[in-house]
């Protein structure tokens, strides 16, 4: 089984600082990588994904991460935080159970926090 | 746009109570899944479906048991509730078997045991 690391259990940036949420994922094969966010009170949402194709993928409110194989690494940035973007923050891996099925397996979170 | 809902947004109950959480999506989605949620420790596969009457094991099974009679309906069963099983529980559902789908999520069902 895989397993994910996120560095940093809290994060805290000032408004209009770059953010960085860091990932590190095990897997001897080119994964199915994800990042999911979670605002209070409410379930995840996907922020981006990276399924083979281009290294750098672009989410949704300016997010992107960039896949690097030789680091097993799937970082999360944003060039300028938003008060809007202070929530949790998860990074997924899509894992093959045993069974031969797929399912995520994800990481312990990130909780961001924005300064004004 | 996707949508699935969870039954209950808050529920408690008492010890050696037998639970059950549904969890349904509008989008005809083949695989279901089950998850509980624990500060630190993120999320944590419980069980998951690809198909009406099947069922696959997660990481953490023991305790719980899933219905899933109707393709859009996925059952959490907590056979006799234990206090370590208050948490909050999120459902998802997704399209594609091969991993690479977005997987859905509903708003989550935070379950007190006392």
């Amino acid at each position: 089984a895989q397993s994910v690391t996120q560095l940093g259990s809290h994060v805290s940036v000032s408004e209009g600082a770059l953010v960085l949420l860091r990932c590190n994922y095990s897997s001897s094969v080119p994964p199915y990588l994800f990042w999911y966010v979670q605002y209070p009170n409410q379930g995840l949402q996907l922020l981006l994904k990276y399924t083979s194709a281009a290294t750098l993928v672009k989410g949704i409110n300016d997010f992107e991460a960039e896949f690097k194989k030789s680091e097993t690494s799937f970082h999360l940035t944003k060039p300028s935080a938003h008060m809007s973007d202070a929530a949790e923050y998860f990074c997924a891996v899509s894992d093959l159970m045993d069974t031969g099925r797929r399912a995520l397996t994800f990481g312990s979170g990130t909780r961001l926090q924005v300064q004004p | 746009d996707v949508k699935v809902t969870q039954s209950s947004r808050y529920l408690v109950k008492r010890t050696g109570e037998k639970v059950f959480l549904e969890c349904v999506q509008d989008m005809d989605h083949e695989n279901m899944f089950w998850y509980r949620q624990d500060p630190g420790l993120g999320l944590r596969l419980i069980y998951f479906s690809y198909d009406v009457k099947m069922k696959e094991k997660g990481d953490i099974p023991e305790g719980y048991s899933v219905s899933r009679e109707k393709k859009e309906r996925f059952s959490l069963i907590l056979e006799s509730a234990s206090t370590n099983q208050t948490s909050m529980y999120l459902c998802a559902s997704s399209f594609k078997r091969d991993g690479s789908d977005t997987q859905y999520f509903g708003p989550g069902t935070r379950l007190t045991v006392l």
